[in-house]
């Protein structure tokens, strides 16, 4: 299987803040990775495909990049509406998801 | 309104067996693939299974392989997925969600139900 790792576990941030997350796979993927948004009793939501395709509805503060084994993903001025978990997800074979790294307001 | 809704969680014993459901409406069910994911409490997501728009593809993840059956009835624009000889380890908040049926997009999940609730306890 391979495994998708994140960092920070965790990122204390205010509003307007630029936030970005990374995503190493254990193995190359290319572009096939995807980003979810997930708020606490909901479930996730997409925001990026193909590391860096914005998902239709997704506001365009949001933004991925990044090819083989390391990608990022963006949060260019952030909103109250986006203190969330963000969880990356290779799309290369059988789906497995990083740990997730929580958003929090500082 | 396009959405997916679960049922059929609920409290089992362990080694017992559960036939979750996922009702679509809003959407052309069969044209699309259709997958289970989870989330233990208070962990991340993990793939459980998947089945193509016509059945002919089906995958599982190695830890519910030879447990776990996934199927769909597309007359009835339904997915489901039978668990048996269920684990505590099985506990999570069971989501079923969509994908389009296509090389390029077949493991990106665009739509998602609010999920149910299986707890596998003595």
């Amino acid at each position: 299987d391979i495994q998708m790792t994140q960092s920070p576990s965790s990122v204390s941030a205010s509003v307007g803040d630029r936030v970005t997350i990374t995503c190493r796979a254990s193995q190359g993927i290319s572009s096939w990775l995807a980003w979810y948004q997930q708020k606490p009793g909901k479930a996730p939501k997409l925001l990026i495909y193909a590391a860096s395709s914005l998902q239709s509805g997704v506001p365009s503060r949001f933004s991925g990049s990044g090819s083989g084994t390391d990608f990022t993903l963006t949060i260019s001025s952030l909103q109250p509406e986006d203190f969330a978990t963000y969880y990356c997800q290779q799309a290369n074979s059988s789906p497995t998801f990083g740990q997730g790294t929580k958003v929090e307001i500082k | 309104e396009v959405q997916l809704v679960e049922s059929g969680g609920g409290l089992v014993k362990p080694g017992g067996s559960l036939r979750l459901s996922c009702a679509a409406s809003g959407f052309t069910f069969s044209s699309y693939s259709m997958n289970w994911v989870r989330q233990a409490p208070g962990k991340g997501l993990e793939w459980v299974s998947s089945i193509s728009s016509s059945s002919s593809y089906i995958y599982y993840a190695d830890s519910v392989k030879g447990r776990f059956t996934i199927s769909r009835d597309n007359a009835k624009n339904s997915l489901y997925l039978q668990m048996n000889s269920l684990r505590a380890e099985d506990t999570a908040v069971y989501y079923c969600a969509r994908a389009e049926d296509t090389a390029m997009a077949y493991w990106y999940f665009d739509l998602w139900g609010r999920g149910t609730l299986v707890t596998v306890s003595s």
